[in-house]
């Protein structure tokens, strides 16, 4: 059964960093691109970023509101993706889903609270 | 940044109501669009991808359709267990952009 399990989540201070672990099991991790997703309290869902496999160069994209502060990263020995996040915003609140694309967004953990907050 | 817009925001419909709701890109985005179900305390679980192509487990009930810019997600007949917030989000090109959510709710 495929399985992602996030981990990392905390609260930090408005400049902090953070980085969290999503950990994959259970599906060909290393062939498959690895989505990051964002939901604040009682808001929609907001597409975070991607990092593509091996065989697209490892290629990220992300949303224009973290672009530049938050960086996705792979380890294919380890079946683990990372989002590193740095100068955290308030806005940045959200509970953070990772997520597997294929077709759609199929696979999804059930996510890592991250509140930024003083 | 393609931006897409779910109608309506909420509706209310009984068990056994056909339901219907709406997502229009703000350019062609080629049948690229997926259909995902929430219920709230859970992750997104994927409904419809690629406009019409049912995922692996989901009930025949629900439907998607469309094409360029205009899309449907059609649940024929509602069951208690599909009272939730569906979003359409579009693979085209990043950003991979959600709609906005309709909240499905019992009449």
């Amino acid at each position: 059964e495929a399985q992602l399990v996030e981990s990392g989540g905390a609260l930090v201070q408005p400049g902090a960093s953070l980085k969290l672990s999503c950990a994959a099991s259970g599906f060909s991790f290393s062939g498959s691109a690895i989505h990051w997703v964002r939901q604040a309290s009682g808001k929609g869902l907001e597409w975070v970023g991607r990092i593509r496999s091996r065989v697209q160069s490892y290629a990220t994209a992300y949303a224009a509101s973290v672009n530049g502060r938050f960086t996705i990263s792979r380890d294919d020995s380890k079946n683990m993706a990372y989002l590193q996040m740095n100068s955290l915003k308030p806005e940045d609140t959200a509970v953070y889903y990772c997520t597997r694309h294929s077709g759609g967004l199929d696979y999804w953990g059930e996510g890592s609270l991250v509140t930024v907050s003083s | 940044d393609i931006q897409l817009t779910q109608s309506p925001s909420s509706l209310s419909a009984s068990v056994g109501d056909g339901v219907t709701i709406t997502c229009r890109a703000s350019q062609n985005i080629g049948s690229h669009l997926n259909w995902y179900q929430q219920t709230p305390g859970k992750a997104p679980k994927l409904l419809i991808f690629t406009a019409s192509g049912l995922q692996s487990g989901v009930p025949p009930r629900f439907s998607g359709s469309g094409s360029g810019t205009d899309y449907t997600l059609t649940i024929s007949s509602l069951q208690p267990e599909d009272f939730a917030t569906y979003y359409c989000q579009q693979s085209d090109s990043t950003p991979y952009t959600f709609g906005q959510g309709t909240q499905v709710e019992i009449k």
